[in-house]
């Protein structure tokens, strides 16, 4: 069984300050591990995605996620937020199967 | 615009009556997923087709409700008999060969349920 815990449920931060997101995850086999973004009124997107190899991934719109495999984390972050950033990101788990299992989601609002 | 299409974005309907979601994947992708979100929740799975075949069904799945993808092309989201706890966002999802198994999905806006 695969579960995701993501560890802030709303973040506030400022236009042009860094912004991490944590998630942690738990899977007993192999995992693939992704973040999604929704924006107001629109579908998930996907961001980024670790299906192997080098553990420091970068995404679309400047962000990036370290796999730390020791410490089942999914850290997603980004050095400078735009007031567009503003949206709901949900981590995500997947293994040699077909099915996505989804953290709560962290609503992050960027004010200027 | 080839993305995944899902209607009618908004329904509203009373407890008791039936209703029914359209899914149109992107056109080459073989996979079609049906998850559902709940406010303040991630996406939760439903089921799961592979071509025409639905391949699995969460628990989440009552018997209520039934899921069809005929010739393996659009599917739809049957509810019947819906109950106040049905109203939710649903969600489709495609993926084409060697995405599904990675859990590389691409989502519509989904179709939001309103029993009142």
């Amino acid at each position: 069984a695969q579960s995701v815990t993501q560890l802030d449920s709303q973040v506030p931060v400022f236009e042009e300050a860094p912004v991490e997101l944590r998630c942690n995850y738990s899977s007993s086999v192999s995992v693939y591990l992704f973040w999604y973004v929704q924006y107001p009124n629109q579908g998930l997107q996907l961001l980024l995605k670790y299906l192997s190899g080098s553990t420091l991934v970068k995404g679309i719109n400047g962000f990036e996620a370290e796999f730390n495999k020791s410490q089942t984390s999914f850290h997603l972050r980004k050095p400078s937020v735009h007031i567009s950033d503003t949206a709901e990101y949900f981590c995500a788990v997947g293994s040699n199967d077909y099915k996505l299992s989804f953290g709560a989601g962290t609503t992050v609002t960027v004010r200027a | 615009d080839t993305g995944v299409s899902q209607n009618p974005r908004h329904k509203i309907t009373k407890r008791g009556q039936n209703v029914t979601f359209r899914c149109d994947p992107i056109s080459e992708h073989n996979r079609l997923y049906w998850y559902r979100q709940t406010l303040g929740q991630g996406p939760e799975f439903l089921t799961y087709f592979q071509n025409e075949a639905q391949l699995e069904k969460s628990r989440l799945l009552s018997d209520r409700f039934s899921a069809e993808r005929p010739k393996g092309s659009f599917s739809t989201l049957e509810i019947q008999r819906t109950e106040q706890g049905d109203s939710a966002m649903y969600l489709c999802a495609s993926s084409g060969p060697g995405q599904g198994s990675t859990g590389e999905l691409f989502f519509g806006e989904g179709s939001r349920l309103t029993v009142l």
